[in-house]
């Protein structure tokens, strides 16, 4: 089974503030990364799907990019808002296995 | 509307007593998924199917069996719980086989399972 880590485990920010966090994860046999937004009693929601060394996505104030010879993928979320705060799931996938592995996520809390 | 359901949403039941959660979607979508998340531990994969009729193990199965004899339908099964299948599980779904293409996954709302 493949280590997907994610740091911080949590993060507390301001209203305001920019903020990212990792997601690291080995890149033998890399094939996909995903980022998922999931919300306290919600299920989780899908963000990005990267694949290729040097992708850059972007939604609304949320981008991820992705470097695959490292093995690591940042979040960044610009100008945290209060509806941002949720725990950000990022998931992996090697090869021809037809299945994500998680890590445990990073807890992100915005307050006013 | 498009989406992944789940019932029960939660259940308290007992060592022993066969369970099935079941889980739709109405996505048309080839490929399901049951996850079980546990603290500190993430989301791991229970079992899979790439379409009717072909499931496979993830990577924490025992214990649990799955079917899908419809496209729609992919029901979760413990023929004997015990306690230590008390988790948060979800159904997810995505439009094709994660293999031949990235796409999403939709989640289900989640079951909370307590086996007592």
């Amino acid at each position: 089974i493949l280590n997907v880590e994610q740091s911080p485990q949590s993060l507390h920010v301001q209203e305001g503030d920019s903020t990212n966090f990792t997601c690291s994860f080995p890149s033998s046999n890399f094939y996909a990364l995903h980022w998922y937004r999931w919300e306290t009693a919600k299920s989780p929601e899908a963000l990005f799907v990267m694949t290729l060394n040097g992708d850059e996505k972007k939604k609304g104030r949320i981008s991820a990019t992705l470097n695959t010879k490292e093995g690591y993928s940042y979040l960044y979320i610009k100008g945290s808002q209060p509806e941002d705060s949720a725990t950000y799931l990022c998931a992996s996938r090697t090869g021809t296995a037809s299945k994500l592995t998680f890590g445990t996520g990073t807890r992100l809390q915005v307050t006013l | 509307e498009a989406q992944v359901t789940q019932n029960p949403r939660y259940l308290i039941t007992v060592t022993g007593k066969k369970l099935t959660v079941t889980c739709s979607q109405n996505m048309n979508h080839e490929y399901m998924s049951w996850y079980r998340q546990d603290p500190g531990l993430g989301l791991r994969q229970i079992y899979y199917s790439m379409n009717v009729e072909v499931t496979d193990k993830g990577d924490v199965p025992e214990g649990y069996k799955v079917s899908r004899k419809e496209k729609r339908n992919f029901p979760l099964i413990l023929e004997s719980p015990s306690p230590n299948q008390t988790s948060l599980y979800f159904c997810a779904s995505s439009l094709s086989n994660l293999v031949l293409s990235d796409n999403e996954q939709f989640f289900g709302p989640g079951t909370r399972l307590t086996v007592l």
